[in-house]
């Protein structure tokens, strides 16, 4: 069974730094992985979405990388700002057309300070 | 606008009395589920339905029944709301069964008291 670890579980940096957060997953089948950002009240909104066979995606501010063979995932936000105060969460769907939903990891609270 | 709505928002209730959560999406998605969240579970899929007519059973499905009659819509129904279901529901939607580009609802807060 497929299992999604984020890490860390809560980070608090100065506004303007830039940050890595970490996602692994233990089943290398996927199909594909996203970047969720959730915040307090309200849905998930989709940040990014690799493909299995990408090895990065770039919007913006943010980067994410897939490493599949190792099960590993980074969400890279530059120079932060106090509006990405949010919590991140990774998501992985599995391969196979299968229709299981996507496995989510518990996600990274983030907070920004001014 | 592209988006997926849930209602309601909020919903108080007591054990036992029956209940619905709607959700409806406007963008034609084949592929619909649920998922429940809950402080240090985080989310887990309670239905999925792949078109009309298909549905079936997530990771946590005990207490929960859906119907997919319509391809917009995608009801949550809760026969008989126990407090264990007290949690943070999401409906999601995606363009296929692959879940490439999924959107969730804005959530309903469930509490069974």
């Amino acid at each position: 069974k497929q299992e999604v670890t984020q890490i860390p579980a809560a980070l608090s940096v100065p506004e303007g730094e830039n940050l890595v957060l970490n996602c692994s997953f233990t089943d290398s089948a996927i199909y594909n992985l996203q970047w969720f950002r959730q915040d307090p009240g309200k849905g998930l909104t989709s940040l990014l979405l690799i493909q299995s066979s990408q090895r990065e995606q770039t919007s913006g501010r943010l980067n994410a990388s897939l490493d599949k063979s190792s099960g590993r995932s980074t969400l890279y936000i530059a120079a932060s700002q106090p509006g990405d105060s949010a919590t991140y969460l990774c998501a992985v769907a599995p391969r196979g057309g299968g229709a299981d939903g996507l496995t989510f990891g518990k996600g990274t609270h983030l907070i920004i300070q001014p | 606008e592209a988006q997926v709505t849930q209602n309601p928002r909020y919903l108080i209730t007591v054990t036992g009395k029956k209940l619905t959560v709607t959700c409806s999406q406007n963008m034609n998605h084949e592929y619909m589920s649920w998922y429940r969240q809950d402080p240090g579970l985080g989310l887990r899929q309670i239905y999925y339905s792949m078109n009309v007519e298909v549905t079936d059973k997530g990771d946590v499905p005990e207490g929960y029944k859906v119907s997919r009659k319509e391809k917009r819509n995608f009801p949550l129904i809760l026969e008989s709301p126990s407090p264990n279901q007290t949690s943070l529901y999401f409906c999601a939607s995606s363009l296929d069964v692959r879940q490439t580009g999924q959107y969730f609802g804005p959530g309903t807060r469930l509490t069974v008291t």
